[in-house]
Parts: structure tokens; C-alpha cells; sequence
């Protein structure tokens, strides 16, 4: 297995509900990440998991509350969203941290906030 | 001025033509990275490099490390290779990737 699995490929919540993302892969990948993709806008990145633990938060608002229960899950659980959170999100996966190991992405969940 | 820099931001071709899309960045860099993505859709990763030339079909993909400069280049163009096509860096020291803007690519038949 070489994919990185994202659910549901499509979302829509109002700003009062509470929905998770889900993203898992069976490659023995033991970083794993979350992006955000803006219309005809790079990537940005949100968090990166190492070994099940959170290594990087980019100054994310707490309204989006990322889980990594194993190794080959990563949950992105929203909750209170803003409509300016509309957005494509995608995960990824390496082998481990640091720039020597190719990324896996996933198709992505676009999510409409209402 | 952003540190990963492509060119063109669009680029329209008909079948069958050579397509070559730039990247120039500016920081040191463990690999640079070449991603496909279609309209609406996932990312797909076709070539890191460190050095030198990597090729894969259609594809081939170029740096010159003491340029800071990279090329992916498309032979015999196809309709379906339309796609934004994303130039990345992994910044030396980082754990993160550096994106570029993308371009996006459209091959008329």
C-alpha cells in the first residue's frame, strides 16, 4: 500500500458543529503532516506529527485540534469553524522528519464551512 | 521576495509541444521537490532531487544546485498532463517544505 487515505473527500459544516478529518497510511511512514490549500494558493502547513507526537503546530487557531492516536492515523478534529475556514485540507506522510525522504500526499478533504 | 520563485505562473501549449516550467529559489536546501496537482484535486509527488537529473516517462526534472535552479521539463505534451505544477524546498536545517506558487499548465488537443 503507497496511499495516503483521506475521509470524506468532501465535507460541509455549519460554524456550530464539530466534524474530524481523517487521514491513514500503511507504509511505515513515521511523520505525518497537515495542509491547508486556499484556491490557487500553495500548501501551508498546520501540524507535523513525529513518532505519534506533535512536533510542530504553526500557530493554528484552537478551533482545529489535531490527533495522531498511531502510527498510521492522524485525525484533524474542527469545531466552532469560521466560513474563511473553507478550504481544500491535505495530508502527507515521510518516512520520518527531515529533507532526505520523499512526501505522500492524499487527495484531500474540501471542506465548506456554512 | 518569495524564496521559491516558478515561472511561467501559466503556460498554455498544444499537444504534442515541449513544456518547460522553472524554478529558482533563493536558501540552501536539502532536495527540491517537483508536485502535480489537477483541478480539485490531491497532490502528487513526481521527483525529488539533490543533484543532478531524474527522468520518469515523460518526465524529466533537472537542478543546478550552484544556479539554485531547477527545471521540469514535458515531452510530447498530452491534454491530460493540464495540471498546476508545484516547485518545493525542503530549507536545510527545516523540517518543513518551502512552496512555490505553482504553474498552471493547460495542453490544448
Amino acid at each position: 500500500d503507497t496511499e495516503v487515505t483521506q475521509t470524506p473527500k468532501h465535507l460541509v459544516m455549519g460554524m456550530t458543529n464539530k466534524k474530524s478529518l481523517k487521514c491513514e497510511q500503511h507504509m511505515g511512514h513515521r511523520a505525518m503532516y497537515w495542509y491547508k490549500q486556499k484556491a490557487k494558493k500553495p500548501p501551508e502547513l498546520m501540524f507535523v506529527y513525529s513518532y505519534e507526537k506533535l512536533s510542530i503546530n504553526e500557530s493554528v487557531p484552537s478551533r482545529f485540534s489535531p490527533e495522531c492516536p498511531n502510527s498510521s492515523l492522524l485525525n484533524l478534529h474542527l469545531h466552532a469553524l469560521q466560513p474563511e475556514d473553507s478550504a481544500l485540507y491535505l495530508c502527507a506522510s515521510s518516512q520520518d522528519l527531515g529533507q532526505r525522504y520523499g512526501y505522500t500526499f492524499g487527495s484531500g478533504t474540501r471542506l465548506t464551512v456554512v | 521576495k518569495n524564496e521559491v520563485e516558478q515561472s511561467p505562473q501559466n503556460l498554455t501549449a498544444q499537444e504534442g509541444e515541449f513544456i518547460t516550467i522553472n524554478c529558482s529559489y533563493s536558501v540552501g536546501i536539502s532536495a527540491l521537490h517537483w508536485l502535480q496537482q489537477h483541478p480539485g484535486g490531491g497532490i502528487v509527488s513526481l521527483f525529488m532531487l539533490s543533484s543532478g537529473k531524474k527522468k520518469h516517462g515523460r518526465l524529466i526534472a533537472t537542478i543546478n544546485i550552484q544556479e539554485k535552479h531547477s527545471s521540469l521539463h514535458i515531452t510530447a505534451s498530452h491534454p491530460r498532463d493540464s495540471a498546476v505544477y508545484i516547485c518545493a524546498v525542503g530549507k536545510r536545517g527545516a523540517q518543513k517544505l518551502v512552496f512555490g506558487q505553482g504553474t498552471r499548465l493547460t495542453i490544448n488537443p
